[in-house]
C-alpha cells in the first residue's frame, strides 16, 4: 500500500515559517490533505487537495504539491498553531485508502 | 454546523463486544461518507473504517488490523453510523473518531470530526 512519510518534529519561532513536509511515490500525481491536531481535541482538517483552505482557516495556512513531496507552510506562525500535523491522500482500489502520514510535530519556540 | 457526535464507548472485557454510534447534524447526512478512526499515544491516528454514500454504492473498507471484526453501517434516516466491534483485543482500547468524507473526483478527504470516544478494553 502507499505509504507517506512526514518529519517527526519540526520547531519554529514565533513569526517565522514552519515548512512539513509530506514525502511519497510520485505524490504529486495525486491530491493531498492536511490535518491539525491539538493534544485533547479532533484533528481539523486546513488544506485539502493540495493547497484550498476550509473556511475558517487562515491565509497564514498554505499548501502545495509536487514530485515527491507535499508541503504544508505556516507563515507568520502562532503559540497556538503548535500541534500535530497531518497529511492524507486516498489510495483509490487499495484495501487500506485512506492513507495517513505519521505525523509532525510542531513545535513553536 | 455540521456536528459528528459519538457515542458508545467505555469499559470492556476482552472477547466482548461494542457498538458505537455517530449522530450527525447539520448537513444532509445521505450525501455523505462516513469514517471511523482510532488513536492511541503508542499507535498515533489510525484509520479504521469507511463507508460510502448510497449513492456511490454505499460500499465499505476496512484497515486490515480490524477486518473480520469490525463493521460499519448507517442509517441515513436517522443520520447515524454505527461501528460494530466484536471480539474485543485488548490493543482496541483507544479513542475512536468518525469523520465525514466529503470528495471531489472519487477521492476523500475528512472535513468534519467528532469528539471522539474512549473505549478501554481490560479484564
Amino acid at each position: 500500500s502507499y505509504v507517506l512519510t512526514q518529519p517527526p518534529s519540526v520547531s519554529v519561532a514565533p513569526g517565522k515559517t514552519a515548512r512539513i513536509t509530506c514525502g511519497g511515490n510520485n505524490i504529486g500525481s495525486r491530491s493531498v490533505h492536511w490535518y491539525q491536531q491539538k493534544p485533547g481535541q479532533a484533528p481539523v482538517l486546513v488544506i485539502y487537495y493540495d493547497k484550498d483552505r476550509p473556511s475558517g482557516i487562515p491565509e497564514r495556512f498554505s499548501g502545495s504539491n509536487s514530485g515527491n513531496t507535499a508541503t504544508l507552510t505556516i507563515n507568520r506562525v502562532e503559540a497556538g498553531d503548535e500541534a500535530d500535523y497531518f497529511c492524507q491522500v486516498w489510495d483509490n482500489g487499495s484495501d487500506h485508502p485512506a492513507v495517513f502520514g505519521g505525523g509532525t510535530q510542531l513545535t513553536v519556540l | 454546523e455540521v456536528q459528528l457526535v459519538e457515542s458508545g464507548g467505555g469499559l470492556v472485557k476482552p472477547g466482548r463486544s461494542l457498538r458505537l454510534s455517530c449522530t450527525a447534524s447539520g448537513f444532509t447526512f445521505g450525501e455523505f461518507a462516513m469514517s471511523w478512526f482510532r488513536q492511541t499515544p503508542e499507535k498515533g491516528l489510525e484509520w479504521v473504517s469507511f463507508i460510502r454514500n448510497r449513492a456511490d454504492g454505499g460500499t465499505t473498507d476496512y484497515a486490515a488490523s480490524v477486518r473480520g471484526r469490525f463493521t460499519i453501517s448507517r442509517d441515513d434516516s436517522k443520520s447515524i453510523a454505527y461501528l460494530q466491534i466484536n471480539n474485543l483485543q485488548t490493543e482496541d482500547t483507544a479513542v475512536y473518531f468518525c469523520s465525514r468524507g466529503s470528495s471531489l473526483f472519487l477521492t476523500y478527504y475528512f472535513d468534519y470530526w467528532g469528539q471522539g470516544t474512549l473505549v478501554t478494553v481490560s479484564s
